[in-house]
């Protein structure tokens, strides 16, 4: 069985901090989505990853996927409230697998 | 181009009734899956279909099911509710020709058991 953690589970920060969420596994993913997700609504796809050592920036977001495939992190800089929500990262294990796997999600929390 | 739809967004059902919830995926997607969110088990995998047949199915019991129609609109039953199957229930579709497509949800069905 496969598990994805996800740490911290909990975030508060101030406005214009740096924040990181990680996402490990003891498997290696075929490839990862970052989504986040607001009270009452379904997740937001951010991005998605599938290569090894892979970096992805989105505006203030940095997202990137470790050499080994197992694990992956989210950096956000500068943050604002307007990042606050529910942080989900997404895994899928096997070329075959078309389901995914889901962290439990960091919960940050951006203070003005 | 429209994202997912899923239907009803808030419904309240009493305990043994079932409940039918409809997703329509996003135009040209052919898979859609189906996730159940609570707060203490997270976002787990219940099913998902591609031209109409089921190719993966979480570990959920036999009172949820679920189905694919020829225009890749979704269903999913749960039938003899109980209160733990209070949850946000969402629906999710991709292109589904590969597994390394990107899965986009929609805002998902709130279910409550009274």
């Amino acid at each position: 069985t496969q598990l994805l953690e996800q740490s911290p589970q909990f975030l508060s920060i101030q406005e214009g901090e740096n924040l990181t969420v990680y996402c490990n596994s003891s498997s290696v993913f075929s490839s990862l989505q970052w989504y986040r997700q607001e009270p009452g609504e379904g997740p937001v796809l951010l991005v998605t990853v599938v290569t090894g050592g892979e970096v992805k920036k989105l505006k203030r977001l940095t997202f990137q996927f470790g050499d080994a495939r197992k694990d992956s992190s989210l950096h956000i800089t500068a943050a604002q409230p307007g990042d606050t929500g529910l942080y989900l990262c997404a895994g899928r294990y096997d070329l075959n697998d078309y389901k995914l796997s889901f962290g439990a999600g960091t919960t940050v929390t951006v203070r003005a | 181009k429209a994202g997912v739809t899923q239907t009803p967004r808030y419904l309240i059902k009493t305990r043994g009734q079932q409940v039918t919830l409809s997703c329509s995926p996003i135009s040209g997607h052919r898979s859609v899956s189906w996730y159940q969110q609570t707060p203490g088990q997270g976002l787990q995998f219940l099913f998902e279909y591609f031209s109409e047949t089921q190719r993966n199915k979480g570990n959920f019991p036999g009172r949820f099911s679920g189905r694919q129609f020829s225009n890749s609109r979704s269903e999913m039953n749960v039938s003899t509710l109980e209160l733990g199957d209070s949850a946000l229930y969402l629906c999710a579709s991709s292109l589904g020709g590969t597994s390394g497509n990107t899965i986009y949800f929609g805002e998902g069905s709130w279910l409550t058991v009274v």
